[in-house]
């Protein structure tokens, strides 16, 4: 098992310029979710998604976008990008279940600069 | 929504001590708190996690509490040893919807701990 494996591990992109984050997971999890993470303020929560199909706004959602088309992939788009998001982005899955939540399953993130 | 905040941002303890790190959270409907670890340049881990029915939970040396009508829960590491060197991080989640089981998993800033040999 891959878990969930996140493409680039690194990017360098310029003021303006669009990309998608890759993010996919192959153990049938329903439950996925997007978080950026810089110095001193922890992990935020961009988007999420509960299933194919749905998705939902966390934190910080604005100038990133997010579908679900399938099960095991959930893409993150930097429209146009700004400095303020340059971060290392992780994404996560889980089971659905139980009260709550489940254990989330992170990937390796993607360390993000924009010029 | 969700707030959850976490102290210390530092902790610095001898080898063997022990190290306690406390978050508070807004949402009285949260009811799902894992703890995560976070080696440098590594992914967070899952170490330990309690839900609201459980006033307190403990695995080998890492345990934690919740106090539900003070809405902090706390992780307690004790016998610390140098590899307990991380970035630890609490989270609480809500049900949302309210009838379903998953939700938003909001994180604390995190806590830099340093066991020192």
């Amino acid at each position: 098992n891959a878990g969930v494996t996140q493409t680039p591990k690194f990017q360098v992109l310029k003021t303006g310029q669009s990309m998608t984050l890759q993010c996919a997971q192959d153990m049938n999890h329903e439950y996925m979710s997007w978080y950026r993470q810089d110095p001193g303020m922890g992990l935020r929560l961009i988007h999420y998604s509960v299933g194919a199909g749905i998705t939902d706004q966390g934190e910080v959602p604005n100038g990133y976008n997010v579908s679900r088309s399938t099960t095991e992939d959930f893409p993150l788009r930097l429209l146009s990008a700004a400095p303020s998001q340059t971060s290392v982005y992780f994404c996560a899955s889980s089971s659905t279940g139980g009260v709550g939540g489940q254990p989330q399953h992170f990937g390796d993130g993607t360390r993000l600069s924009i010029l | 929504g969700e707030n959850v905040e976490q102290h210390p941002s530092t902790l610095s303890v001898q080898e063997g001590d022990s190290a306690v790190i406390k978050c508070t959270y807004s949402d009285s409907a949260s009811n799902y708190f894992p703890w995560y670890k976070q080696e440098l340049g590594k992914r967070p881990q899952l170490i330990i996690d309690i839900r609201s029915n459980v006033g307190e939970k403990k695995d080998q040396r890492i345990a934690v509490t919740l106090n539900k009508t003070a809405k902090h829960f706390s992780l307690h590491i004790t016998e610390t040893q140098p590899e307990d060197s991380a970035v630890y991080f609490c989270a609480a989640s809500t049900q949302d919807p309210p009838s379903s089981n998953t939700g938003k998993l909001i994180f604390g800033q995190g806590t830099t701990l340093q066991v020192k040999p």
